[in-house]
């Protein structure tokens, strides 16, 4: 059974840098083919796709945050991070990692979600 | 840039039929999925490539699609239904997710 569990500051500065590890455990995050994404939530509000990392390391992000948005892989950790630059309140939020299989061309689900993690933007 | 519209909110009473829409230009040529929320909890997959059900998700959940519109039936709806139900697909040219807005089902 596949996990996904974020992990990073819950508190951050505007105008730092925000940086989440998600760590996967029960599959190795190299084999296969699989989306990693980020996904993030304010409160009350509704889920925003962030970005995400294929197997073999390209990534795709959102138009409306790309300038500021890095995600990488580290295999050897099993692990897949991500970084958003220059942060303002408007980036507090839930947020979520999540996997979608990529085998199927145009048919990504994402069907394995962590938990969440909050993060606040704030002085 | 790319958008699914769906209504803010459906209410239903227990046991009647819940039918919750999501709209987007290129749902004709991509797939959609639906996820459930509720409060406090990560979503959860119910419906994938517009009508699939995933294992373990209630055979009350269907899915279907028709050009622009994808839409989610939940029949016999239960009280543990109640949640926050977001669409999900790709732009045109399937580099770009984006999730719909979000659909509040109230159960009576």
């Amino acid at each position: 059974q596949v996990q996904l569990q974020e992990s990073g500051p819950g508190l951050v500065k505007p105008s730092q840098t925000l940086s989440l590890t998600c760590t996967v455990s029960g599959g190795s995050i190299s084999s296969g083919s699989y989306y990693w994404s980020w996904i993030r939530q304010p409160a009350g509000k509704g889920l925003e796709w962030i970005g995400r990392i294929y197997t073999s390391g390209s990534t795709n992000y959102n138009p409306s945050l790309k300038s500021r948005v890095t995600i990488s892989v580290d295999t050897s950790k099993n692990q897949f991070s991500l970084k958003l630059s220059s942060v303002t309140a408007a980036d507090t939020a839930v947020y979520y990692c999540a996997r979608a299989p990529a085998a199927v061309a145009g048919d990504h689900p994402m069907d394995y979600w962590g938990q969440g993690t909050l993060v606040t933007v704030s002085s | 840039s790319y958008e699914l519209t769906q209504p803010p909110s459906v209410s239903v009473s227990p046991g009647q039929t819940a039918r919750i829409t999501c709209s987007g230009d290129a749902l004709p040529k991509q797939y959609a999925y639906w996820y459930q929320q509720k409060p406090g909890q990560a979503p959860v997959l119910v419906i994938y490539k517009d009508s699939e059900r995933p294992s373990g998700i209630p055979e009350r959940f269907s899915g279907s699609s028709s050009g622009t519109t994808v839409t989610l039936t939940i029949s016999g709806v239960q009280a543990e239904d109640e949640a926050d139900y977001y669409c999900q697909s790709a732009d045109s040219s399937g580099t770009i997710e984006v999730f719909g807005g979000g659909t509040k089902l109230t159960v009576l």
